[in-house]
């Protein structure tokens, strides 16, 4: 079976500041990771994911992510968020079944 | 529109009745999922299409839920004899292939109200 978990429910940072949004997993076989953000009234859009290879994942809008198998982790990062980045983030992963597991997500919350 | 549609985009119902959310997705996506958003729980998923394959129903909560895809395209959700712990937003994604870690995409999803 498979679970994602993300611990910080909510994560209030000020505008410039770096942020990491830590995700864990657990899962017997392979897995493909994702990050999706969801903004205020909208959809699930796609951040980045790690199917294979290097282990460092760039996506939009300057964010990145790390997979590191030992510690089964994706944690998420930004150097620098701007106000705009405002919106709940969610870890999921992909393994063996076609569906994506997802975490409880995190609120992300810009300070001017 | 080129993204995955969802109608309607809110439905309140009663206790009790039956209801049909409709997902449109993408283009020449062979894939559809079907998710559940709601406080409680988080995102659930619910059911999976691919091609002409018989659907993944394991993440259905109970008998009073069933989908239908027709001609590899439309979905149809339906909640029978709904109940106020359905109250929820209700996601479709399709995605070009299954598996292989192909990137799924969301609609904008049905929020659900059951009074």
């Amino acid at each position: 079976a498979q679970s994602v978990t993300q611990l910080d429910s909510q994560v209030p940072v000020f505008e410039e500041a770096p942020v990491e949004l830590r995700c864990n997993y657990s899962s017997s076989v392979s897995v493909y990771l994702f990050w999706y953000v969801q903004y205020p009234n909208q959809g699930l859009q796609l951040l980045l994911k790690y199917l294979s290879g290097s282990t460092l994942v760039k996506g939009i809008n300057g964010f990145e992510a790390e997979f590191n198998k030992s510690q089964t982790s994706f944690h998420l990062r930004k150097p620098s968020v701007h106000i705009s980045d405002t919106a709940e983030y969610f870890c999921a992963v992909m393994a063996g079944a076609n569906n994506l597991f997802f975490g409880t997500g995190t609120r992300l919350t810009v300070i001017p | 529109g080129a993204g995955v549609s969802q109608s309607p985009s809110n439905k309140v119902t009663e206790k009790g009745k039956d209801v049909e959310l409709r997902c449109d997705p993408i283009s020449g996506h062979t894939a559809l999922y079907w998710y559940r958003q709601s406080l409680g729980q988080g995102l659930e998923f619910l059911i999976y299409f691919q091609g002409n394959s018989a659907p993944d129903k394991s993440g259905l909560p109970s008998d009073r839920f069933s989908a239908e895809r027709t001609g590899g395209s439309v979905s149809t959700l339906t909640i029978q004899r709904t109940q106020q712990e359905d109250s929820a937003v209700y996601l479709c994604a399709s995605s070009l292939e299954s598996g292989r870690g192909s990137t799924q995409y969301f609609g904008p999803g049905t929020r659900l109200t059951v009074l």
